[in-house]
């Protein structure tokens, strides 16, 4: 069975950085390109970065180019999103998701609030 | 970028009816679209990929169409467990975008 298991969220000062995880298993992690998606509260789904099932290439939304990197590590099988400089608009549930462009599979996704 | 443009927001429907969600992409996205819904405080669940093939395990009561610019998601046979948000996205080109979703009710 596959699961995608969020980590890492939760309360952060504007200006500061966190970092989420997203264990992957039941597939094999290295075939796949990943992804984050995310949602602000009661608002719509917002793509935000996909990486390349190697990580040689990666894909961001303009709003998070520079301050956010995504990564992985195959031998883990787990994907993170390292968001830098955060703002109270990137506020949101971050979901990750199987696939680099439509997503097969989603994780059941983790909260980031960034307030003062 | 490419834009998709989603309709109706809302939608209201009886069970057993049959209901239509369209989405308009800005540019030719040749048939990269997927369709997801997503029930209240639930993750979204992929139903149709490539336009109009349906995902495994998604009843066949849901059916995707279209081509060029312009898709339909078709929900038959409505039944209690449909309400939800549904997304259209497409996958043609990055940045990938979504639509602004259709709030499905049944009556």
């Amino acid at each position: 069975e596959v699961q995608l298991v969020e980590s890492g969220g939760g309360l952060v000062q504007p200006g500061r950085s966190m970092k989420l995880s997203c264990a992957a298993s039941g597939f094999t992690f290295n075939n796949y390109d990943m992804a984050w998606v995310c949602q602000a509260p009661k608002k719509g789904l917002e793509w935000v970065a996909t990486i390349s099932y190697d990580g040689s290439s990666t894909y961001y939304r303009d709003s998070v180019k520079g301050r956010f990197t995504i990564s992985r590590d195959n031998a883990k099988s787990t994907l993170y999103l390292q968001m830098d400089s955060l703002r109270s608009e990137d506020t949101a549930t971050y979901y990750c998701a199987r696939r680099g462009s439509s997503f097969d599979y989603w994780g059941q996704g983790v909260m980031v609030t960034v307030s003062s | 970028d490419i834009q998709m443009t989603q309709s109706p927001s809302f939608l209201s429907a009886s069970l057993g009816n049959s209901i239509t969600i369209t989405c308009h992409a800005s540019q030719n996205i040749k048939g990269w679209l997927a369709w997801y819904q997503q029930k209240s405080g639930n993750a979204p669940e992929l139903l149709i990929y490539k336009a109009s093939s349906l995902q495994s395990g998604v009843p066949s009561r849901f059916s995707g169409s279209g081509s060029g610019t312009d898709y339909i998601l078709t929900i038959s046979n409505l039944q209690p467990e449909d309400i939800a948000t549904y997304y259209c996205q497409h996958y043609q080109s990055f940045p990938l975008t979504f639509g602004s979703g259709t709030k499905l009710e049944i009556k």
